[in-house]
């Protein structure tokens, strides 16, 4: 069974800090996904990243499948980055459509 | 494209009223799941389909929960007969193909008095 763990559970920071969101997983995955949520709003979809790295804007997702770990890193944080993120694994096949889901850090920017 | 859209935003109804949830995917996309959110259990795969067929509901909790898709731009999950402790907040979401990503919806907040 494949678990997805997330560190820290809580986060906070203040404007203009680096942040590091990191996400380990017991059994090897298709695809690994990071997701945004914003307090009492929808689920945004950040990455999906298999290998290497991605990069959009100020936030960098990475993933090293040797070690079966992933980071978010948020560069430059702001207030508005303050939000639950959320990883979760692809299960390799015949189950690749499943997610299964970390328990989320809740992330706190302060200006 | 709108996105993934649900209706309603927010559903309040009383113990053992039947509650129906509704969803309309992107279209093009050929994945769709419902997921519920909880404080205690956080994100849960309910059910999916691919191309209108349910692939795997062995996530829905009980035989009060019953989902359908009758085409590629609707899907319904019904609750019937709802109990409080289904408040939650159901998410659907599409994708194309299994490796394409997820857009989901904005939810639908569930209180069941």
């Amino acid at each position: 069974k494949n678990e997805v763990e997330q560190s820290p559970q809580n986060l906070t920071a203040q404007e203009g800090e680096f942040i590091t969101i990191n996400c380990s997983y017991s059994v090897g995955i298709s695809a690994l996904h990071w997701l945004q949520q914003h307090p009492g709003g929808g689920i945004v979809s950040l990455f999906m990243l298999s290998s290497g790295k991605k990069k959009h804007g100020r936030l960098i997702a990475t993933i090293n499948i040797q070690e079966k770990h992933s980071s978010l890193h948020i560069t430059a944080s702001h207030p508005r980055d303050s939000a639950v993120y959320i990883c979760a694994g692809q299960n390799p096949p015949p189950d690749t459509d499943k997610l299964i889901f970390g328990t989320g850090t809740r992330l706190q920017v302060f200006p | 494209d709108a996105g993934v859209i649900q209706s309603p935003r927010h559903e309040v109804t009383e113990m053992g009223q039947e509650v129906t949830l509704r969803c309309k995917p992107i279209s093009g996309h050929d994945y769709l799941f419902w997921y519920r959110q909880t404080m205690m259990r956080g994100l849960e795969l309910l059910i999916y389909f691919n191309n209108n067929v349910p692939i795997d509901d062995s996530g829905m909790p009980e035989d009060r929960f019953s989902a359908k898709m009758p085409n590629a731009s609707f899907s319904t999950l019904k609750i019937q007969p709802s109990e409080p402790r289904d408040s939650a907040v159901y998410f659907c979401a599409s994708s194309f193909t299994v490796r394409g990503g997820y857009t989901f919806g904005s939810g639908t907040r569930l209180t069941v008095v």
